[in-house]
Formats: C-alpha cells, sequence, structure tokens
C-alpha cells in the first residue's frame, strides 16, 4: 500500500470558494505529514507540517490543514482560493525505515482556479 | 530562499555516457536528497545522505550513485545512462529528518 495518497489528479475550484485537497497517509505511529507547492520549472517550496498538536495546521499563503488521526488524512485547505494559488500540491510523509524516517511524497494534485 | 544551486540546470546526451549532476548547499544543513518527478509518479527518493560520506538507498536507487564528500555538496551519478532515466532531477535539504525539505530548481535531463 501507498504510504501517502491523494486521490485526486486534479481540482477544479472557482476564485473566492473553498479549496480542499486531499491526503490520506498509510504509516504507523505518530506521523511526521509536510505539504508543498510546486510552481511550473521551479522546486518545491514547503507550506506546512504537522508533528503534534493541534489538529489544525495553518501554514504559508493562508493555507491550512486538518489532521484526522482515525481517518488517518491531512486534508489542505484554504477558505477563500486566489487565481495565484493554480499549482501542483504535493502531500509527503515520513516514513519509518530501519531506524530512520525516508520522506515519501503523494503523486500531486494539480490545483486550477478559475478566475 | 535555502541556498541550494543544482547544475546543470538542463542537459541532453546519449544513452551509455555517465552523468553526474550536482548539489551544492550554502545552509550547512545535514540531510541532502535527491529524486526524480515523472508525470504520474510525482516525487521518488532515489538516494539520500545523513552526512559527510553517509547515504543512502531510496526507493528507485537501482542505476544511480552518489557522494558526498563535503557537508555542502552532494552528487549524483548516472554510470551508464538510459533513456528511463530521462526525468526531472531535484535536490532537497534539510536540517533534520523530520524538518521540511527546501528544493532546488531541478535539472532538466534528456537521454537519448
Amino acid at each position: 500500500a501507498q504510504s501517502v495518497a491523494q486521490p485526486e489528479d486534479q481540482v477544479n475550484v472557482a476564485e473566492g470558494n473553498p479549496l480542499t485537497v486531499k491526503c490520506t497517509y498509510s504509516v504507523s505511529g505518530n506521523p511526521y505529514l509536510f505539504w508543498y507547492v510546486q510552481y511550473p520549472n521551479r522546486g518545491l517550496q514547503f507550506l506546512l507540517k504537522y508533528i503534534t498538536g493541534d489538529n489544525l495546521v495553518k501554514g504559508s499563503y493562508g493555507f491550512e490543514a486538518e489532521f484526522n488521526k482515525s481517518q488517518t488524512s491531512f486534508h489542505l485547505k484554504k477558505p477563500s482560493a486566489l487565481v495565484s494559488d493554480s499549482a501542483l500540491y504535493f502531500c509527503a510523509v515520513n516514513k519509518p525505515s530501519g531506524g530512520s524516517y525516508i520522506p515519501t511524497f503523494g503523486r500531486g494534485t494539480s490545483l486550477i482556479v478559475h478566475p | 530562499d535555502a541556498g541550494i544551486t543544482q547544475s546543470p540546470r538542463h542537459k541532453v546526451t546519449e544513452t551509455g555516457t555517465p552523468v553526474t549532476l550536482r548539489c551544492h548547499q550554502t545552509e550547512n544543513h545535514r540531510y541532502m536528497y535527491w529524486y526524480r518527478q515523472d508525470p504520474g509518479h510525482g516525487l521518488r527518493l532515489i538516494h539520500y545522505s545523513y552526512g559527510v560520506k553517509d547515504t543512502d538507498k531510496g526507493e528507485v536507487s537501482d542505476g544511480y550513485s552518489v557522494s558526498r564528500s563535503k557537508t555542502e555538496d552532494f552528487l549524483l551519478t548516472l554510470e551508464s545512462a538510459t533513456s528511463s532515466q530521462t526525468s526531472v532531477y531535484f535536490c532537497a535539504i534539510s536540517q533534520t529528518v523530520n524538518q521540511p525539505q527546501h528544493f532546488g530548481d531541478g535539472t532538466r535531463l534528456s537521454i537519448l
């Protein structure tokens, strides 16, 4: 099974509407979870992380993510989408491996915000 | 932005030739990573390093080798390039394994 899954290849939303980009994980224990964003021809940029504590994590550019342990999910959200939010979004989890952790990324979700 | 430089940014080469990609950091971070990005696969870890001369394999390490002789440099080598290694390669760094990674802008490698 994949350690981290992003079930949607693409999400379309109108500007001003709330957006959600979904992520589920399947690692044991307490996961370290991350969201990154990628703009064309650039490397990934860190948005936010969950390690422990509050289930609602606030990050850069008005994004937030909700950690749900019972559903093993870490969905990315924003109350009001901007056209400039259009980009590729990646969820990542640190997977235990041989006493350490290996970062594992989802396949990415393309977010398209329509004017 | 974190100080990460990848070189070259673009390269076209032929099957069977050796290729070396370089990642240079100015942040003194302990961890360095090499990924490849392909449509439909997201980012896949090739190799990573947790210190000078300390490296380990990722999920797609076959056909690749790495070296880290200095904290600031992490080299990825394709000993004999194949067309299946055509991809965009990203280097990343982090202070610890559970801290966020900072990425370079990638190397677009085409193997004909």
